[in-house]
This record gives C-alpha cells, sequence and structure tokens, in this order.
C-alpha cells in the first residue's frame, strides 16, 4: 500500500481484557517495528522485525506483550490481562532493512484501558 | 548512556518569526539524527535527516537542521513560522542500532 496502515485506530478496552493491533507495513518493507507513546512522551520502542523473526525485542515491557509477524508482512501486536498503564499510542513503522534511514510511521492505534 | 534531549517541552513563537527548536545527543560517537512532526491525532513525519556528509540538512516544510559534533546538537530552526507549523516535533537518533530513541518532544505553537 501507499503508506503504514494501522488497525483499528481507536481501541477501548476493559481491564483484564485481550487485544490485538494489527500493522500492514509499506509492501516491500521488510523491516518492521513497534512503538508506544504515552502521554506527552516520545515513542519507545517495543519490537523490531527484519522479516518473520523478531530481532530485538527488548522494549517489550512483560510477558503479557506479545507480537508476531507471520509472513513477513502483516504484524499483530497482541495484549494478555491489559492494565490502565498499557493505555497508549502504539505506532508502528517499516522500511527497507536495517538501513537506518528513518522509517515511515503508521498514524497509531490509540488504546484506552479503563 | 545513550540519549536524546530536547529542551523546552513548550515554545512559542510570533507568525514569521524563527523557530528554533533544540535538540542534544549523548553519545561517545555521532548518532543518525532525525527529526519528525507530529499533527494531532496523526502518525510522526519524517522532516530532515542527518546520516553522513553536509552538516546542514534541508528538509520539507522550509525547516533545516545542523549537526555540530563539538556541541552534540542537532537543532531544528526555520526562518519565517506559518500558522501551520504548530504541532510536536520529536528529534530521534540512531546509536548503532535498529531501535529509534526519541526525545520527548517540543510542541510548537504559533502566535497570530
Amino acid at each position: 500500500g501507499a503508506g503504514v496502515s494501522q488497525t483499528p485506530s481507536n481501541k477501548v478496552t476493559e481491564k483484564g481484557k485481550y487485544v490485538e493491533l494489527r500493522c500492514d507495513p509499506i509492501s516491500g518493507h521488510t523491516a518492521l517495528y513497534w512503538y508506544r507513546q504515552s502521554l506527552g512522551q516520545g515513542p519507545e520502542f517495543l519490537i523490531y522485525f527484519q522479516g518473520t523473526g523478531a530481532a530485538d525485542d527488548s522494549g517489550l515491557p512483560n510477558d503479557r506483550f506479545f507480537a508476531v509477524r507471520p509472513e513477513g508482512s502483516v504484524s499483530t501486536l497482541k495484549i494478555q490481562r491489559t492494565e490502565r498503564g498499557d493505555s497508549a499510542v502504539y505506532l508502528c513503522a517499516s522500511s527497507y532493512r536495517d538501513e537506518n534511514y528513518g522509517y515511515t510511521f503508521g498514524s497509531g492505534t490509540r488504546l484506552t484501558v479503563v | 548512556a545513550q540519549s536524546v534531549t530536547q529542551l523546552g517541552s513548550h515554545v512559542s513563537v510570533s507568525e514569521g518569526a524563527l523557530v528554533l527548536l533544540r535538540c542534544n545527543y549523548s553519545s561517545s560517537v555521532p548518532p543518525y539524527l532525525f527529526w519528525y512532526v507530529q499533527y494531532p491525532n496523526q502518525g510522526l513525519q519524517l522532516l530532515l535527516k542527518y546520516t553522513t556528509g553536509a552538516t546542514l540538512v534541508k528538509g520539507i516544510n522550509g525547516f533545516e537542521a545542523e549537526f555540530k559534533k563539538s556541541e552534540t546538537s542537532f537543532h531544528l530552526t526555520k526562518p519565517s513560522a506559518h500558522m501551520s507549523d504548530a504541532a510536536e516535533y520529536f528529534c530521534a537518533a540512531f546509536f548503532g542500532n535498529e531501535k529509534l530513541t526519541f526525545g520527548t518532544g517540543t510542541r510548537l505553537t504559533i502566535i497570530p
């Protein structure tokens, strides 16, 4: 597609529920990244995929967070047993390999846990 | 530790005035540096980037930034502010890995 697409754009869920956030990267981009942006903060790294494998998941805050990219394109960020502190905007970005030239971000999913 | 610092969480300038947003990094090796802009309820848009070569980098919407190794800085400027420049601006860096490290952002307000 023309840009990085994230769905849903907004998600409200109850504490304790499970949520999935989807990212559809730019066609041909092999690298995919998830970031989390809390209110008033800059984005913070969560996980990075090169192809189908997670090359670096050091930013995932705990084992309630998990992400997959089974076919090397679309990725899903999964959060189990959501907590109010998980409320944030989750940003996805993609790029060609890891060229370090700046990637293209999606518009994000605003997650609110009530 | 490697980090990015943006001085001033809020900056207000008059329309037509100079815009200056400050960014400093902490690293023993100069990183690749970026400025992103974020409009309300939108994702991050790349304004400009410095990787190697010329230290004065020109970006979109009339913005430019200069990499100064001696000052570990990468300040963003625009000669004449426009109302449409009102947004949140983030400085970011690659410190030799695949993760972008962001500053905490500067909210730019333009006064008519």
